[in-house]
């Protein structure tokens, strides 16, 4: 089926390890974004790719990195995980069609347990 | 002040009848306008967008812009059990959506 896979679908790391958290489209989407989602404060952008071969820092990106390998994927990096990085983790896709179509697509989420 | 507000709810309203969700922004130039809905454990699912001042209708859903007030609105007609959920109002920015915290919407049998 058409969509956004992200894996690993649950992780817990003990603080100070890494990990990446993968993430591919197969829509032919230009843009991918990286979001996290904690209780009470919504959906928060922490990179984002307007096109393959380019990336852009969101509201929060202190202490992760991004690669976008190709048009299908884009991959999440913590170097050295923080008990604050406890998330849901989300990657979204999309197309811009026309100026009334920007919607994203998301991926099912990673739920990140730092202890 | 925060870029996109919500009332976090819980919204509570019987089964069949109209709910309301509202949600205000902050950037005057934003042109488009996202509802989603999230179920508790799932990713968001895009219900609706808009961005001409007015209403929009599909279906039981009519979302509603008013530029000048900067003020978004979803209504959700024959409220449904299956419709529990929180709604997600987003706001398209320079760079991506910016997202609100969401509105917890409950539909009594």
């Amino acid at each position: 089926n058409a969509g956004v896979t992200q894996t690993p679908k649950f992780q817990v790391l003990k603080t100070g390890q890494s990990m990446t958290l993968q993430c591919a489209q197969d829509m032919n989407h230009n843009s991918m974004y990286w979001y996290r989602q904690d209780p009470g404060m919504g959906l928060r952008l922490i990179y984002y790719s307007a096109s393959e071969g380019t990336t852009d820092k969101g509201e929060v990106p202190n202490g992760y990195n991004v690669s976008r390998l190709n048009k299908r994927e884009f991959s999440l990096r913590l170097e050295s995980a923080a008990p604050s990085q406890t998330s849901v983790y989300f990657c979204a896709s999309s197309a811009i069609v026309s100026i009334d179509s920007y919607g994203y697509t998301f991926g099912s989420g990673t739920r990140l347990t730092v202890v | 002040q925060k870029e996109v507000e919500q009332n976090s709810g819980p919204l509570s309203v019987p089964e069949g009848a109209i709910a309301s969700l509202n949600c205000t922004y902050s950037d005057r130039g934003s042109q488009s306008f996202f509802w989603y809905r999230q179920y508790s454990g799932k990713s968001p699912e895009l219900i609706m967008f808009i961005y001409s001042n007015g209403d929009k209708e599909d279906g039981r859903f009519t979302a509603q812009l008013n530029k000048a007030s900067q003020y978004v609105s979803l209504l959700i007609r024959d409220s449904q059990p299956s419709d529990s959920a929180t709604y997600l109002c987003a706001v398209m920015g320079r760079r991506a959506l910016t997202f609100g915290s969401g509105t917890r919407l409950q539909v009594q049998p």
